[in-house]
């Protein structure tokens, strides 16, 4: 089955600065990597999504670039807001719809 | 709104007694899933339903069951709640001609004593 490798497990960044969280996945039939945000306490939300048919998707302060040769993808949080601080997972899927496979989540922490 | 709704949100067993968490939907998804997250971990997913076939993940405990009445409502039956089973039970649904793409329910705090 699939694996998805998530780094860091934590991360601390000056408010404004850049966050990079990487993920790699084992499957090479996955074509589908969303990224979510949890609150504590709370559902994850999905702040963006990528499919293998696309290098890069960008969503104002949020962008994720996708590798399939290298089977690794990226989200990126340029100029943080305490408000982005959380934890976020990433995720891979198939596309028969069997459901998703988590990395491990970082701890995304936004220092004022 | 259409939306994925879990009840209760929060539920208090006795260790052994057996429990039933439920989930309902108002997209007309065909695919529905349950995922188990324990604290500080990642969803684990447990099984999933596309339409009426049922489909188990290899390390899902067989103390975990899930029934599927109707498009719209799924059910999670723990036969024998270990305090290992303590966790937030998330309810997901998607439509397969979008696969992959997943809305979540808020959730259900199960706590054993």
């Amino acid at each position: 089955g699939e694996n998805v490798e998530q780094h860091p497990s934590t991360l601390s960044v000056q408010e404004g600065d850049s966050a990079v969280i990487k993920c790699t996945y084992s499957d090479s039939a996955s074509n589908y990597f969303p990224w979510y945000k949890q609150e504590l306490g709370k559902r994850p939300q999905l702040i963006i999504d990528i499919r293998s048919n696309v290098g890069e998707k960008k969503d104002q302060r949020i962008a994720v670039t996708l590798n399939k040769t290298a089977k690794h993808f990226s989200l990126h949080i340029t100029e943080t807001q305490p408000e982005d601080s959380a934890v976020y997972f990433c995720a891979a899927s198939t596309v028969r719809a069997d459901g998703l496979t988590f990395g491990k989540g970082t701890h995304l922490i936004i220092q004022p | 709104d259409a939306m994925v709704i879990q009840n209760p949100r929060y539920q208090v067993t006795q260790f052994g007694k057996p429990v039933t968490l439920s989930c309902s939907q108002t997209l007309n998804h065909n695919v529905m899933y349950w995922y188990q997250q324990k604290s500080s971990q990642a969803p684990k997913l447990l099984f999933h339903y596309y339409d009426k076939d049922f489909n188990n993940e290899a390390d899902t405990p067989d103390n975990f069951q899930s029934r599927r009445p109707n498009t719209s409502f799924c059910f999670l039956d723990i036969r024998s709640p270990g305090l290992g089973d303590a966790a937030m039970y998330l309810c997901a649904t998607s439509q397969d001609s979008t696969p992959g793409e997943q809305f979540f329910g808020p959730g259900t705090r199960l706590t054993v004593l």
